[in-house]
């Protein structure tokens, strides 16, 4: 199916730093969501996005809805060893009616102490 | 507890053999839907359901089948299992809407031998 670009596909860091990571879609869309994926576990939302140019946060964690509608953007500020996981994003197109989400093939992170 | 709840979380099973695994949930969400999850690749939708009269086909339904019991409780069953259904499922749940978001069980890991 349909599936969006996130990048990067990892990422090590340092305890402390902070992270970027993104999503592209070649399509337009009304919302998009990020979730957080541990080991064994299933994705829990960490920020969900209804509207362009949007800007949320939730703790250390930031993310914007794209001016363009076609991208999202989570950072996470002086990350922690329990950031450790997998990240995704998810979209909802905008055709009415529906309940679709793509959903990106995740960020992979891990925090080095 | 938790709001969406799968079981098994784990099985393993052989070729041919008949599989259900069961979602319920305490959300109160009249939207449940099936995915599933591989390495490398972004969650996948087998079936959805809007009420308990209401079920559709996802993206990758051929070899499963779902039924709505109640509200709160949506199954997925493997009619006759091989092993490239081997994979992570994922219940999750919404309320529908223009802020409609989706919040997932904790996943079954399914293994077919």
């Amino acid at each position: 199916g349909q599936q969006l670009n996130q990048s990067p596909q990892s990422m090590f860091i340092q305890e402390g730093e902070d992270v970027s990571m993104n999503c592209t879609s070649s399509s337009i869309f009304n919302t998009w969501l990020w979730y957080k994926q541990d080991p064994g576990e299933g994705p829990v939302l960490l920020i969900a996005l209804y509207k362009a140019g949007e800007l949320t946060s939730n703790g250390r964690l930031t993310a914007q809805f794209g001016i363009t509608r076609k991208d999202s953007f989570l950072n996470i500020s002086a990350s922690i060893p329990s950031d450790v996981g997998i990240y995704f994003c998810a979209g909802r197109p905008p055709t009415s009616g529906t309940y679709k989400y793509i959903f990106g093939t995740g960020t992979r992170l891990k925090v080095l102490a | 507890d938790a709001d969406v709840t799968q079981t098994p979380r784990n099985r393993i099973t052989k070729t041919g053999k008949r599989i259900m695994l069961e979602c319920s949930q305490t959300k109160g969400h009249d939207r449940m839907y099936w995915y599933r999850q591989d390495p490398g690749l972004g969650l996948q939708l087998i079936y959805y359901s809007f009420d308990v009269k209401d079920i559709n086909k996802g993206e990758i339904s051929d070899g499963y089948s779902v039924s709505r019991q109640a509200q709160a409780k949506f199954s997925l069953s493997l009619e006759s299992a091989i092993p490239n259904q081997t994979a992570l499922y994922f219940c999750a749940t919404s309320a529908g809407g223009t802020t409609d978001t989706q919040y997932f069980g904790p996943g079954t890991r399914l293994t077919v031998l």
